[in-house]
């Protein structure tokens, strides 16, 4: 099935510096969603992106699915305290099944 | 409206016990999933409902899984003979229907097995 490898793990970073994580595949993925999981909470739903080199953006947030389809990324510009979380990269398969890549855990010193 | 909701939120129970835990999706969706949270870790999908179809059972890790969906609506996944490496955050997520984009999770039900 697919999978995906997200860098980085972790990433600590200041309040107000920008923040990327990366979500690579080894095979070409016809869609990829995004989830944010506060601490203690379930995966909510950012976005989902389809097109090649599709660039989407949710105010700070930048999303970007790679023209190969095989890489995504998540851009966070000024982060904030309630950036706090790890987001997911999840291409989405038959059935709608999701294979969650292992996460980035921001956390954000203010 | 009402989210996904799942019970009980915690369950502690001892190895080699049998566990049910339950998911109450949002009404109308059609589509319901189970998937299992480690510890520090990424998701990992166990099952799925759509409607009336066979449910696609290709992620439940072994036989002492397995789950039902009652009507279309409640769904149970029961985990028998529990092994310490059970212990987890079991998430339930439903939406819409197949073509829908996007998942509505639950809570969680943390499972520790002693």
């Amino acid at each position: 099935g697919q999978q995906v490898m997200q860098i980085p793990q972790y990433q600590h970073v200041q309040e107000g510096e920008d923040f990327t994580t990366y979500c690579n595949s080894s095979t070409t993925l016809s869609n990829i969603q995004w989830y944010k999981q506060r601490p203690g909470g379930h995966p909510v739903f950012l976005i989902q992106l389809v097109k090649s080199g599709e660039v989407k953006k949710q105010k700070r947030l930048t999303f970007q699915f790679g023209e190969a389809k095989k890489n995504s990324s998540l851009h966070i510009t000024a982060t904030q305290t309630t950036d706090v979380g790890t987001y997911f990269c999840a291409p989405r398969g038959a059935g709608n099944m999701l294979t969650f890549g292992g996460g980035t855990r921001l956390m954000v010193k203010p | 409206g009402a989210g996904v909701s799942q019970s009980p939120s915690n369950k502690v129970t001892e190895k080699g016990k049998d566990v049910e835990l339950r998911c109450d999706p949002i009404s109308g969706h059609t589509a319901l999933y189970w998937y299992r949270q480690s510890l520090g870790q990424g998701l990992e999908f166990l099952i799925y409902f759509q409607g009336n179809s066979a449910p696609d059972k290709s992620g439940l890790p072994s036989d002492r899984f397995s789950a039902e969906r009652t009507g279309g609506s409640v769904s149970t996944l029961t985990i028998q003979r529990t092994q310490q490496e059970d212990s987890a955050v079991y998430l339930c997520a439903s939406s819409p229907g197949l073509n829908y984009n996007e998942q509505f999770f639950g809570p969680g039900t943390r499972l520790t097995v002693l």
